[in-house]
């Protein structure tokens, strides 16, 4: 069955601690990675597609990664504003369709 | 400036009262897309459309009816909400032409409460 499950389900960092947050999938015929990033009371904001193990997407301070099984978003020194839950999802290929499917998150507090 | 625009913001109604939940992207998108999402169990697909009068089903389709009549709107409808549809509900549109989750543009958000 088809999965994407995220890791760990809440992260509090120090303003400056940099750590990494992990999404790791197994689905059949992947099309893309992608990470969103939602605050508290809007829609989720898109932030990266990866498509092939080994690509690397930065922004700011947050870079991504992909692996075969999984995928890394990287968060440089973290500043309070980076807080939010950041949100994997996969597009894989089922049948003659493809489907999306997304993961339940991770919740990010960085203090000052 | 660029948006997806739901309508209501937040709705409290009861079992049985059709409600229907609007949807308006201004980007010129084909792709549009209904998701809820709940504690736990991540963004789910209700429908999606990849153009005027083509829409689909997702992976939660079922109590939902969607219609793509314009291609900047894509109303939801509950015909007959029941208290299992208590969620909040996004809006999505992108513009590759694919559709999927590449650069989806999502809305604000519906917070709905069936009692």
């Amino acid at each position: 069955e088809d999965q994407v499950t995220q890791s760990p389900e809440a992260l509090r960092l120090q303003e400056g601690e940099s750590s990494s947050l992990n999404c790791s999938y197994t689905v059949s015929g992947l099309r893309g990675l992608f990470w969103y990033r939602q605050d508290p009371g809007k829609g989720p904001e898109f932030l990266f597609t990866l498509y092939s193990a080994g690509e690397e997407k930065e922004k700011e301070r947050l870079k991504a990664t992909l692996t075969k099984k999984e995928s890394f978003l990287h968060i440089t020194a973290p500043k309070p504003e980076d807080s939010a839950t950041y949100l994997c999802a996969v597009q894989a290929n089922s049948g003659n369709t493809d489907k999306l499917i997304f993961g339940t998150g991770t919740r990010l507090q960085v203090f000052p | 400036e660029a948006q997806v625009t739901q309508n209501p913001r937040y709705l409290i109604t009861v079992t049985g009262k059709k409600l229907t939940v609007t949807c308006s992207q201004n980007m010129n998108h084909e792709y549009m897309s209904w998701y809820r999402q709940d504690p736990g169990l991540g963004l789910r697909q209700i429908y999606y459309s990849m153009n005027v009068e083509v829409t689909d089903k997702g992976d939660v389709p079922e109590g939902y009816k969607v219609s793509r009549k314009e291609k900047r709107n894509f109303p939801l409808i509950l015909e007959s909400p029941s208290p299992n549809q208590t969620s909040l509900y996004f809006c999505a549109s992108t513009n590759t032409h694919r559709g999927g989750g590449e650069k989806l543009f999502f809305g604000s958000g519906t917070q709905l409460s069936v009692l």
